[in-house]
C-alpha cells in the first residue's frame, strides 16, 4: 500500500529538547516536503526537498532542519523546539507521471511545546 | 509576490446543489503551478489537482471540475451535486516551479458544509 508515515504522531515536550519527526515514504517518491498548519495561518511549507541531498527552505523555515540522506526519509528537526513551534506537521511525497502529479501526505503529527 | 486568495471563508449548502470555490492568485511568473487540496473533518489533507499555468484547459473529474481563467489570474473549483461526503475545508495553492515541492503558499482555506 502507497504511504507517507509520520513518527510520532503526538508529542508534547518542552522548551529547548531537541526533537525529530520522522518522515518515510514506500513509493519511490523524489520529492517530498513538510508543512506546518495553525488555525488563523493556515498552511505553510517549510521545507521541501526535490532529491536525495537536494533540500531547500519554504516559506517559513526558521528553527527547523531537514535531512535527505536517502530517497525514502526526510525527517524534520527541531534543534531547540519553542513553543511558537506549537503546530500539526504534515509530511508530503509527490511524483510526476505523464506530465501530471500526484501527492500523498502522511498523517500528520501535533507537537505541543511548553 | 506571490499571493492566493480564497475570499469564501465558509460556505454552507444543501447536499445536491452545486458549488464553486474561488480561487484568485497573483503572481509575476509566466510559468507555475496551481493546486487544491482537501481536508476533511478527519484532519487528513489530501491532494486533488495540480493545473500548470499554461493549460488552461478545463479539467473535470466526475463530480469535480476545475476551472482556469488567466485572463481573471483565477482557479475555480467546482462540485456538482454535492454530498454530504464533500464537507471539508479546500486549500487552493500556487507554486512557482516544478511541482509541489517547489516552494508553495496556499490560500487560507474554504470550508464548506453540506447539509443533509
Amino acid at each position: 500500500e502507497a504511504q507517507v508515515t509520520q513518527n510520532p504522531r503526538y508529542l508534547i515536550t518542552v522548551t529547548g529538547k531537541k526533537l525529530t519527526v520522522t518522515c518515510s515514504q514506500n513509493m519511490n517518491h523524489e520529492y517530498m516536503s513538510w508543512y506546518r498548519q495553525d488555525p488563523g495561518l493556515g498552511l505553510r511549507q517549510i521545507y521541501y526537498s526535490m532529491n536525495v541531498e537536494v533540500t531547500d527552505k519554504g516559506d517559513v523555515p526558521e528553527g527547523y532542519k531537514v535531512s535527505r540522506k536517502e530517497k525514502r526519509n526526510f525527517p524534520l528537526i527541531l534543534e531547540s523546539p519553542s513553543p511558537n513551534q506549537t503546530s500539526l506537521y504534515f509530511c508530503a511525497s509527490s511524483y510526476w507521471t505523464s506530465g501530471q502529479e500526484t501527492q500523498y501526505f502522511g498523517p500528520g503529527t501535533r507537537l505541543l511545546v511548553l | 509576490a506571490q499571493k492566493v486568495t480564497q475570499a469564501q471563508t465558509e460556505i454552507s449548502v444543501v447536499e445536491k446543489e452545486d458549488v464553486t470555490l474561488d480561487c484568485v492568485y497573483e503572481t509575476r511568473d509566466t510559468t507555475y503551478y496551481l493546486f487544491w487540496y482537501k481536508q476533511p473533518p478527519s484532519g487528513e489533507l489530501v491532494f486533488l489537482i495540480r493545473r500548470n499555468s499554461f493549460d488552461e484547459q478545463n479539467e473535470i473529474s466526475g463530480r469535480y471540475s476545475w476551472n482556469f481563467q488567466k485572463s481573471t489570474s483565477s482557479f475555480n473549483f467546482t462540485i456538482t451535486a454535492s454530498q454530504v461526503v464533500d464537507s471539508a475545508v479546500y486549500f487552493c495553492a500556487l507554486s512557482e516551479a516544478y511541482s509541489s515541492a517547489s516552494k508553495i503558499i496556499f490560500g487560507s482555506g474554504t470550508r464548506l458544509s453540506i447539509r443533509p
